[in-house]
């Protein structure tokens, strides 16, 4: 009954490759997004998807592409893989954008290491 | 530009201890405060989120206080237990849309 889910957990990989995170949500919620948390422990927004759409892009490299298929999914597909981007990635969703109770709830994360 | 701060970075105390950890803020134009919790290699899980309008929410032994004046928020743990041990993250929601600005957080021990 995992309320935010994410594959893989761990992604180990070469430069220069094309890697994808998936995220499932099934708690009904409107609005998905990622985080990155680098090596320092700090978690930075990333994107944000509202029923589907995008509504923000924080000046991600534009190596990175989300893709919502649907309002419970927020996949994340990185091209070109580089060393900087190792990281953990984290998959959150709230009930919607604009409510002013908003809790966000998070995935467990996937530990993504490029070599 | 609106940034979250959190100090101590890490924090050591005995088992039973009450403690405070604090977070601030640079804009006092929030439209609500969140606390989590991380543990090593796990995700976030939620611990109390407190709107612009409130002063303070409690949660078993968790006590979080806002103060948007002074740009401070307050997580009081009450007899603090070494299943406590965690990162603790608090983050501010500044805008109409739902992002979130986290702070940098606060590595929290309690020793048995």
């Amino acid at each position: 009954d995992t309320a935010v889910s994410q594959t893989p957990k761990y992604l180990v990989t070469q430069m220069g490759n094309d890697k994808s995170i998936k995220c499932e949500q099934n708690l009904g919620h409107d609005t998905m997004y990622w985080y990155k948390q680098d090596s320092k422990k700090f978690l930075k927004i990333m994107f944000s998807y509202n029923n589907k759409e995008l509504i923000i892009n924080e000046t991600v490299p534009n190596r990175f592409s989300p893709k919502s298929p649907d309002k419970a999914h927020l996949n994340l597909h990185i091209n070109s893989l580089e060393l900087g981007d190792s990281a953990v990635y984290f998959c959150a969703s709230s009930q919607d954008w604009l409510a002013p109770y908003n809790e966000q709830f998070f995935g467990p994360g996937t530990r993504l290491t490029v070599l | 530009k609106q940034e979250v701060t959190q100090i101590p970075a890490a924090l050591s105390v005995p088992e039973g201890e009450n403690l405070v950890l604090n977070c601030s803020f640079t804009d006092s134009a929030i439209y609500n405060l969140q606390w989590f919790r991380q543990d090593p290699g796990k995700g976030l899980t939620s611990l109390l989120l407190i709107q612009s309008s409130q002063r303070e929410q409690t949660s078993g032994r968790l006590n979080a206080s806002l103060d948007k004046s002074s740009g401070r928020s307050t997580l009081y743990i009450a007899a603090s237990q070494p299943g406590d041990s965690a990162t603790y993250l608090c983050a501010v929601r500044y805008n109409a849309g739902n992002m979130l600005t986290f702070g940098g957080g606060t590595r929290l021990m309690v020793k048995p």
